[in-house]
């Protein structure tokens, strides 16, 4: 498996600012995944992260909200734009190691 | 809408006995299936995971059983014990795409 963690692990913010959530792993790994998880929730795929090339937006979410980094092969940011309360959630990266995808611990955003 | 449909949203087994959470699909080009535990406050861990090729998949007290032909999988956790309350997540993949559509989750409470 593969060691993950994220930054930070938990934030409040109020509406309307920007959080940039970092997602750092142990190897070097071609293929990056956001996710968020809303309470209580099961897991939404927001995009796919390659290093080298843009990133790639699942239906429901666009660019101008979560813009992605991905500036090498251990790293990617994820931010929350213009947030508001129905952005509360938790925020989870994986990577695709050895064809199986790891999680990192997540990020757990509230927004008031 | 959700690709995987999980079942039972919840169960109570007593230490010693039986839990099995079902999974179903429609998408006949998913060919990877794997199981997520998540405890609360954690990110998903990889349980364990099958490909369409074998019928029934075995680690430790965990079993996938795969139906091809009815598109349905299952785990079943053997002995279960205290340690195992958490929520179990199914997911499956298409080839080549490795992003993960989960099921609704399940949570699992094991009474001592």
């Amino acid at each position: 498996s593969a060691v993950i963690s994220q930054k930070p692990s938990r934030d409040i913010c109020q509406r309307g600012t920007s959080l940039t959530i970092q997602c750092q792993v142990d190897s070097q790994v071609t293929m990056m995944f956001w996710y968020r998880q809303q309470p209580g929730q099961s897991l939404t795929l927001i995009a796919t992260a390659n290093q080298g090339s843009e990133a790639t937006y699942e239906s429901g979410f666009v660019i101008d909200k979560f813009p992605i980094s991905r500036p090498n092969l251990t790293f990617s940011t994820l931010t929350v734009s213009n947030m508001s309360p129905e952005d509360s959630s938790i925020y989870l990266c994986s990577v695709l190691l050895r064809y199986e995808q790891f999680f990192g611990p997540g990020t757990r955003l509230t927004v008031l | 809408q959700q690709q995987v449909k999980q079942s039972p949203q919840s169960l109570i087994v007593q230490k010693g006995g039986i839990s099995i959470i079902n999974c179903a699909y429609e998408n006949t080009a998913f060919d990877y299936f794997p199981w997520y535990q998540q405890f609360p406050g954690k990110g998903p861990a990889l349980l364990i995971a099958i490909r369409p090729d074998v019928s029934e998949k075995k680690e430790g007290r965990f079993t996938i059983s795969f139906n091809k032909s009815a598109k349905q999988f299952s785990l079943h956790i053997m002995d279960s014990q205290p340690g195992d309350s958490a929520t179990y997540f199914c997911a499956a993949s298409i080839p080549n795409d490795y992003k993960l559509s989960f099921g609704a989750g399940t949570t699992v409470t094991v009474r001592a």
